[in-house]
């Protein structure tokens, strides 16, 4: 069956360092891929998208690889900042966008 | 603010009763999207409706079931309603059948 993992439910990093969050998958095909952020009791903010035949994207602070040899994407923020803190969600989905499905999420934590 | 609005905020209700909840999609956006999000579970994709005409299903229970009119806005009902369908319901819209999507406040639902 179709699963998504990122890495680990809770990420602890100290403010100016760099961010690493992963994505996996397995037994899906994804025309694109997607970032998502959430905060506590609210809706998921668009962050990112990156195509399948795209291998690198980039905005103000924030990067996003995509490996489908590997089934993989990872999510860099640099010179993080507490601001940051926050649950970043992957979401995989198909070129007509039917079926979009979201991994669990990695709790971010920028401590000053 | 994403410019998604959904109605109500929260909502309690008893075991065995049907609830409506409503979104309006951002302006100009034809496609809209619901999720349920809950601790157990993460975030769902239910139904996708593109310019009032269903495109996809994914975990929609039989008594859950949507529509979306011809001013665009969506309602998503939900009826015979368990304890289990206590959760975040989120309604998102996107310009088109694919890509990024802007996600509305959300609705809380306790069933008691």
């Amino acid at each position: 069956s179709q699963k998504i993992e990122q890495n680990s439910e809770a990420l602890n990093i100290q403010e100016g360092k760099t961010a690493t969050l992963t994505c996996n998958y397995t037994n899906y095909s994804p025309a694109y891929l997607q970032w998502y952020r959430q905060d506590p009791g609210r809706g998921p903010v668009f962050l990112l998208l990156i195509r399948e035949n795209e291998k690198e994207k980039r905005k103000e602070r924030l990067k996003v690889t995509f490996d489908t040899t590997l089934k993989q994407s990872l999510f860099h923020i640099t010179a993080s900042q507490p601001a940051d803190s926050a649950t970043y969600l992957c979401a995989l989905s198909p070129y007509n966008n039917n079926d979009m499905r979201f991994g669990a999420g990695t709790r971010l934590t920028v401590k000053p | 603010d994403s410019g998604v609005t959904q109605t109500p905020k929260h909502l309690i209700t008893a075991t065995g009763q049907r609830v409506t909840l409503r979104c309006s999609p951002r302006s100009g956006d034809l496609s809209v999207y619901w999720y349920q999000q809950s601790l157990d579970q993460g975030l769902q994709f239910l139904i996708h409706y593109y310019n009032g005409e269903e495109r996809a299903k994914g975990n929609i229970l039989e008594r859950f079931s949507a529509q979306q009119f011809p001013d665009l806005h969506s309602e998503l009902n939900l009826s015979s309603l368990e304890l289990g369908d206590s959760a975040l319901y989120f309604c998102a819209s996107s310009p088109r059948g694919w890509g990024e999507q802007y996600f509305g406040p959300g609705t809380r639902l306790t069933v008691t």
